[in-house]
């Protein structure tokens, strides 16, 4: 069965780098067909999607959020991870990894909050 | 791009439909057969319900069907039940690798 977790710290300094890294375990992240994602919930808000990466290295993101994410691929450790610079009260969100396909997420991590406070 | 714009509640007694509608523009719901659906229940993830407009994932009652009509997607909870009392957001493919998100509605079961 397929899992994704999230790991990374739960504050980040207004101004500072946000760091998340989606270990992804019972199956491979180099699988064809399939994209890794990033999606955000604000705290009592709707779902916000981040971008993605496909094993090869291939990034689209959120216009809105193009300027400031990075998502990066480590297929030896079969993780991606999510770097948000400049962050902001705004991003203070829970942060979830997942896989796509086809337009669906159909496998999620659990979720992670990030808050962004000084 | 634009959240795709769902009521922000609905509700229904126990054993009744619930139809939740999603609406976006050609350049997403109405441009591709890449709509789906996602459960949430409070502090846990969310769940996928449909994708490409009208599929099932292993596991989810037939009691949940969905559609597309040009711009707006429809989801429907036939037979209500207490455990269908959350919230739900649609999904759409937006080009260029992109996804956009509804802004979710909250279904009560009355």
């Amino acid at each position: 069965q397929l899992q994704l977790q999230e790991s990374g710290p739960g504050l980040v300094k207004p101004s500072e780098t946000l760091s998340l890294i989606c270990t992804v375990s019972g199956g491979s992240i180099t699988v064809i067909g399939y994209y890794w994602g990033w999606i955000r919930q604000p705290p009592g808000k709707g779902l916000e999607w981040i971008g993605n990466i496909y094993y090869s290295g291939r990034t689209d993101y959120n216009p809105s959020l193009k300027s400031r994410a990075a998502i990066s691929v480590d297929t030896s450790k079969n993780q991606f991870s999510l770097n948000l610079t400049s962050v902001t009260a705004a991003d203070t969100a829970v942060y979830y990894c997942a896989r796509l396909r086809a337009g669906y997420a159909g496998y999620w991590g659990q979720g992670t909050l990030v808050t962004v406070s000084s | 791009q634009s959240a795709l714009t769902q009521p922000p509640s609905a509700s229904g007694s126990p054993g009744q439909s619930v139809t939740i509608s999603c609406t976006g523009t050609s350049s997403d719901v109405g441009g591709y057969n890449y709509v789906s659906w996602y459960q949430q229940h409070p502090d846990n993830p969310p769940k996928l319900m449909i994708f490409e407009v009208s599929k099932r994932p292993s596991g989810v009652p037939d009691r949940f069907s969905a559609s597309k009509s040009g711009n707006t997607a429809s989801l429907t909870v036939s037979g209500l039940q207490a455990e269908d009392e959350a919230d739900y957001y649609c999904s759409s493919y937006a080009a260029s690798n992109n996804y956009v998100f509804g802004t979710g509605t909250k279904v009560t079961v009355l």
